[in-house]
């Protein structure tokens, strides 16, 4: 298995909505991360797990709160959002060793009305 | 200055043509070198990774120079498959910090 899976695919909710977002992969990756990308921008880093703790998390609003239960899944629990929000957020996994990339799941294309 | 920088484009080359992008790297603790290409509106995929003494993958040819903080994808004989954003990635101190990206088209 070479994936990152992510659910959902896409994600309607409102201001005062709580939804919770999800990644999992099983290729033994130690590191997995939370990324968002804005239309016609490069992905930005939100939170960094490294052996499911967290290790970097990018001055991000506390209405997102992210939750690592193993290591092979991570969640990304949202709250109050705003519009400005909406975006597609993406999972993504590594061996957390120097010289190897990450995969990154299909995305969560979110959006907040 | 931004921490990783590309030229954004829009390049728009011929079938068959030779493309060549580049980048540079502010943080010259940088350790590790990649470049991922994006389909509108899907995730980006590992396309390479980058060496100081330059690797090839088919038609792909990737370059880092350490010293000028700088790295290069050369795409030779182009296919129309090639059309994607094309995204410069430094690794370091845990994270992945993407370039702006490229757009390149390739015409019919």
């Amino acid at each position: 298995d070479t994936e990152v899976t992510q659910t959902p695919k896409h994600l309607v909710m409102g201001m005062t909505n709580k939804k919770s977002l999800k990644c999992e992969q099983h290729m033994g990756h130690r590191a997995m991360y939370w990324y968002k990308q804005k239309a016609k921008k490069p992905p930005e880093l939100m939170f960094v797990y490294s052996y499911e703790k967290l290790s970097i998390n990018e001055s991000v609003p506390s209405r997102f709160s992210p939750e690592c239960p193993n290591s092979s899944l991570l969640n990304l629990h949202l709250h109050a959002l705003q519009p400005e929000d909406s975006a597609l957020y993406l999972c993504a996994s590594s061996q957390a060793k120097k010289g190897f990339g990450y995969t990154f799941g299909s995305g969560t294309r979110l959006t907040v009305v | 200055r931004k921490e990783v920088e590309q030229d954004p484009g829009p390049f728009n080359v011929p079938e068959g043509a030779t493309v060549a992008f580049n980048c540079t790297y502010s943080n010259s603790a940088s350790q590790s070198f990649f470049w991922y290409r994006q389909d509108c509106r899907k995730e980006p995929k590992l396309l390479m990774s980058v060496y100081s003494s330059g690797n090839e993958d088919g038609r792909f040819t990737a370059q880092l120079n350490r010293a000028s903080q700088y790295i290069s994808l050369l795409i030779r004989d182009s296919k129309l498959s090639d059309s994607a954003t094309y995204l410069c990635v430094v690794s370091g101190n845990e994270k992945l910090t993407f370039g702006t990206g490229t757009r390149l088209t390739i015409i019919p």
